[in-house]
């Protein structure tokens, strides 16, 4: 069964601090991971996918990272805004048995400081 | 192009009572995901249909929940006999399908608030 987790739960940085998110993925069998936003009440805004043979994918202040060997991925974020402050998720579409689901991790829920 | 729609965006029901939720897919898309996000908890994967066809319903609760994406029309989420429990976010997501490595991506709706007195 795949399990996502992400660590921290909570991050809280001031305003233009340069920070990374990490997730982890017990899994190696995947077609592809997506990064998410999501803001208190709302839906998911997709961020970043990249696809199981790619490293990397990068828009605007946001870079994300792939290793599927070692069943991890990064999210990085440049010159960290106020606007920034939501809770960032993590999901991987598992490729086993025919199934497309995505499995999610918990979230990171961060706070830039002004 | 519009996005993936999901009505209504908040519906309140007594215990008892039956929920429907209804998402459109994105123009073009011919697969329908549910996701439910309880309270303080991640999103669970629920049911994954195509036209007029359950795929993968693992995550579906065994009783009370059912999913259907008809020829025509909304795929729709039922929750008969709603109970407190059944409180949470679900979210629709659709994709152009899976045969196609890069068309795999999921775009998700905004979200069907459940509040259940």
């Amino acid at each position: 069964k795949q399990e996502v987790t992400q660590i921290p739960a909570a991050l809280s940085v001031p305003e233009g601090e340069n920070l990374v998110l990490n997730c982890s993925f017990t899994d190696s069998a995947i077609y592809n991971l997506q990064w998410f936003r999501q803001d208190p009440g709302k839906g998911l805004t997709s961020l970043l996918l990249i696809q199981s043979s790619q490293r990397e994918q990068t828009s605007g202040r946001l870079n994300a990272s792939l290793d599927k060997s070692s069943g991890r991925s990064t999210l990085y974020i440049a010159a960290s805004q106020p606007g920034d402050s939501a809770t960032y998720l993590c999901a991987v579409l598992y490729s086993g048995a025919g199934s497309y689901q995505l499995t999610f991790g918990k979230g990171t829920k961060l706070s830039v400081i002004p | 192009n519009a996005g993936v729609m999901q009505n209504p965006r908040h519906l309140v029901r007594r215990r008892g009572q039956e929920a429907r939720l209804r998402c459109s897919p994105m123009k073009g898309h011919s697969h329908v995901y549910w996701y439910r996000q309880l309270p303080e908890e991640g999103l669970k994967f629920m049911v994954y249909l195509q036209k007029e066809n359950i795929i993968d319903e693992s995550g579906m609760p065994k009783e009370r929940f059912s999913a259907e994406f008809p020829k025509e029309g909304p795929s729709i989420l039922r929750i008969q006999q709603v109970v407190r429990g059944d409180s949470a976010a679900y979210f629709c997501a659709s994709s152009p399908g899976v045969r196609v490595r890069s068309s795999n991506e999921q775009f998700f709706g905004p979200g069907t608030r459940l509040t259940v007195l």
